[in-house]
């Protein structure tokens, strides 16, 4: 079964440092969708990406956060100066169809990477 | 805005009991529903989803869920769990003509005993 693939699946940095997340999606998806979940609470959609450019973004996205897909295969999540509240699981979703309703519009969700800022 | 809520954060159970985790959401137009379950140390996946049709939706692993518009729910049931059920379980809703994003809910922690 295709499996969306994130990288790494535990992240330690200082607050102040950039991190970038790393996301290989399932190959013939065009959505893409970076999630979070801070400790005890609900997983928050961040942002989602379409045809290169962002399609939608929550109000936790906020300057300090930028998405890319570099090389055509992978889908990176960059916080630029990481502060403590933004540890927390990231997780990236891929879907083939953004159309709700269609039958492939399901979202499969990566393995999320742990990031903890010290 | 759409919100999901999920009660009982924390369900113990012993094998062979019946497990039901509520659902209720609160936008008022056509959704889709999600049930997605989390398995320590893997990610998120898909037990079941309702689009239309049929409100019993079976999905993976013996688990279905049922849709009541009236109610604005979409609770779950097992009716044996087992002690590979133990993980935690989410409900997420996407509204069909609003935006892309996922709304979940708080997520079960459900702990099979065995």
């Amino acid at each position: 079964e295709p499996e969306v693939t994130q990288t790494p699946s535990h992240q330690v940095t200082q607050m102040g440092q950039e991190v970038i997340l790393r996301c290989v999606p399932i190959s013939n998806h065009l959505y893409f969708y970076w999630y979070r979940q801070i400790l005890g609470q609900k997983v928050e959609f961040l942002v989602s990406f379409y045809n290169n450019e962002i399609s939608e973004k929550s109000e936790i996205f906020d300057d300090q956060f930028s998405v890319e897909r570099p090389d055509g295969s992978n889908f990176t999540l960059k916080i630029r100066s990481t502060k403590l509240e933004d540890s927390a699981m990231y997780f990236c979703a891929s879907s083939e169809a953004g159309q709700q309703g269609a039958d492939n519009y399901g979202y499969t969700f990566g393995s999320g990477t742990r990031l903890t800022v010290v | 805005a759409q919100s999901v809520s999920q009660h009982n954060h924390h369900v113990i159970l012993s094998e062979a009991a019946s497990l039901e985790l509520g659902c209720n959401y609160s936008y008022g137009g056509t959704v889709n529903l999600f049930w997605y379950v989390q398995y320590p140390g893997q990610h998120l996946q898909l037990l079941l989803k309702y689009f239309s049709g049929d409100p019993l939706v079976k999905g993976i692993k013996g688990f279905e869920a049922e849709f009541i518009k009236s109610k604005f729910s979409f609770n779950l049931r097992k009716p044996s769990v087992q002690w590979s059920d133990t993980a935690e379980y989410f409900c997420a809703v996407i509204s069909y003509y609003g935006n892309n994003r996922l709304a979940f809910g708080k997520g079960n922690q459900v702990v099979v005993i065995p």
